[in-house]
């Protein structure tokens, strides 16, 4: 969902262990969910999207999970890095092309050395 | 490279003064997005486009205003109606055929009222 008058939470995590950021959305008919990474003062960056048939998905470092029963997405990040250090994004992609596409609040994850 | 390029990267209003941001790409993408993003928080849609010619409201329309005169570019217009217009703008875009959900982003414009 959005965001509006939110600040953002923030995880803190030790060098080296793994992150699980959260994020619920609004829209049970959504198709696409995806993860964003966003650097201070950058436009957001792709991470890995899972399809609404899908229940986990995993890339390099990266694993998303989707309950669709409870409306929760979640990334969990191994093995966090000093680089890893941003905020993340969840967004839904409300239909199968490109319309409109939703942001949820976002979580600002950093790392403790 | 291919792209989103916006600009100005930084700029000042005084009040009362409509503005106009460029979002260009060459990307060949159909679709193309306006975001705003206040400090310390998440990204609120202000417009869309899937195709040339025809663009919807976000969430968050009231104040701007855009046109879709050509595939590579949208931009986006904060007018004197938009009251609180200081954020950080991103402009995005997407393929459109794909199916998912990635979209491409511009490094953003920041806009600061005087």
């Amino acid at each position: 969902g959005e965001s509006v008058g939110l600040h953002l939470p923030t995880l803190s995590v030790q060098e080296g262990d793994n992150s699980i950021i959260n994020c619920a959305y609004s829209n049970s008919a959504s198709d696409y969910f995806i993860w964003y990474k966003q650097e201070s003062g950058k436009g957001p960056q792709f991470i890995i999207d899972i399809r609404s048939n899908m229940d986990k998905r995993q890339g390099q470092r990266v694993t998303v999970l989707l309950n669709k029963t409870v409306k929760h997405l979640s990334l969990q990040i191994a093995a966090t890095q000093p680089g890893d250090s941003a905020v993340y994004f969840c967004a839904e992609n409300m239909h199968s092309s490109a319309s409109k596409i939703i942001f949820g609040s976002g979580t600002r994850l950093s790392i403790r050395p | 490279d291919g792209g989103i390029t916006q600009s100005p990267k930084y700029l000042f209003r005084k009040e009362g003064q409509n503005v106009t941001l460029s979002c260009e790409q060459n990307l060949n993408h159909d679709a193309m997005y306006w975001y705003r993003q206040d400090p310390g928080q998440g990204l609120r849609l202000i417009y869309y486009s899937q195709i040339v010619n025809d663009f919807q409201k976000g969430d968050i329309a009231e104040g701007y205003s855009v046109s879709r005169e050509k595939k590579e570019s949208f931009p986006l217009t904060v007018t004197s109606a938009q009251k609180n217009p200081t954020a950080f703008y991103l402009c995005a875009s997407h393929q459109g055929r794909t199916n998912t959900g990635e979209l491409f982003f511009g490094e953003g414009s920041r806009l600061t009222v005087l």
